[in-house]
C-alpha cells in the first residue's frame, strides 16, 4: 500500500449503529487530520492528530469519536448519528517539521458516509 | 470575512487557453499556500506549493504569491479537458500553526 488509505470506501448506517473508519499512513507522516466534506460546502477540520496527541478539536459533536493508536493509524468511531452527518470523510497527513510552517497535507480517498 | 476567499464559478475556459484561479486570504501572518485539484466524487490532490512572493512553475502550472496584497493565484497553461476540476485553495495561517484553511473551491470547466 501507498499514500493514505481509508477504510472503509462507502458506509451506509443506521441513526442507532456503531461504526468505525480507519485510516493508515504509508508516508511516514507524524500528523493526521479528519475533515468532513458535505455537498457545496468547503472542507471543514475536524480533528488533528500531531504525534499520536489530539492539537485540534473543531468543536465536532461528541458523536464523533477520534482514536490515534500511533503515527500511522487513525480511526473516527461513529454512534447515534444524525442524516445531516452524511458526507464524505477525509483522512490526511503531513509531517510536522516543529515549528516550521509547511504542511503539504496529502488525502486519502475518503469513506462516503450515508446515514439513514 | 472568511479565512480564505475564492470565486466559487464555474469558470469556463476554451481547450489551449490560459485558465486563472485566484484566491485571498486574511491572515497577514501567513507563511503556506497550497493549491489542490478535486475532481467530482474524489479526494483533493495536491498539485502546486507555494512558500515565497513570485512565481513558481511545475510543468504546466504556475503559482504566484503576493503576500502584500494577500493573495495567491494559479495559472492553467494550455487546458486540457482533463483540468475540469474543482481547485482548491489551502493557506497555513500564522495563527494556526496545525493546522491549514481551505477555501470552498473554484469549478474550472475546460470547453472543448
Amino acid at each position: 500500500e501507498t499514500g493514505v488509505t481509508q477504510t472503509p470506501r462507502h458506509l451506509v448506517m443506521g441513526m442507532t449503529n456503531k461504526k468505525s473508519l480507519k485510516c493508515e499512513q504509508h508516508l511516514g507522516h507524524n500528523a493526521m487530520y479528519w475533515y468532513k466534506q458535505s455537498a457545496k460546502k468547503p472542507l471543514e477540520l475536524m480533528f488533528v492528530y500531531n504525534f499520536k496527541e489530539q492539537t485540534e478539536n473543531n468543536s465536532v459533536p461528541s458523536r464523533f469519536s477520534p482514536e490515534c493508536p500511533n503515527s500511522s493509524h487513525l480511526f473516527l468511531h461513529l454512534h447515534t448519528l444524525q442524516p445531516e452527518d452524511s458526507a464524505l470523510y477525509l483522512c490526511a497527513s503531513s509531517q510536522d517539521l516543529g515549528g516550521a510552517s509547511y504542511f503539504e497535507q496529502y488525502f486519502g480517498p475518503g469513506t462516503r458516509l450515508t446515514v439513514t | 470575512q472568511k479565512e480564505v476567499e475564492q470565486n466559487s464559478g464555474p469558470l469556463s475556459v476554451p481547450e489551449g487557453a490560459i485558465a486563472s484561479l485566484n484566491c485571498t486570504y486574511s491572515d497577514r501572518g501567513s507563511q503556506s499556500f497550497f493549491w489542490y485539484r478535486q475532481y467530482s466524487g474524489k479526494s483533493p490532490e495536491l498539485i502546486m506549493s507555494i512558500y515565497s512572493n513570485g512565481d513558481k512553475e511545475d510543468g504546466r502550472f504556475t503559482a504566484q504569491l503576493n503576500k502584500a496584497s494577500q493573495y495567491v493565484s494559479l495559472l492553467i497553461r494550455d487546458s486540457q479537458p482533463s483540468d475540469s476540476a474543482t481547485y482548491l485553495c489551502a493557506v497555513n495561517p500564522y495563527s494556526s500553526a496545525s493546522k491549514i484553511i481551505f477555501g470552498s473551491g473554484t469549478r474550472l470547466s475546460i470547453r472543448p
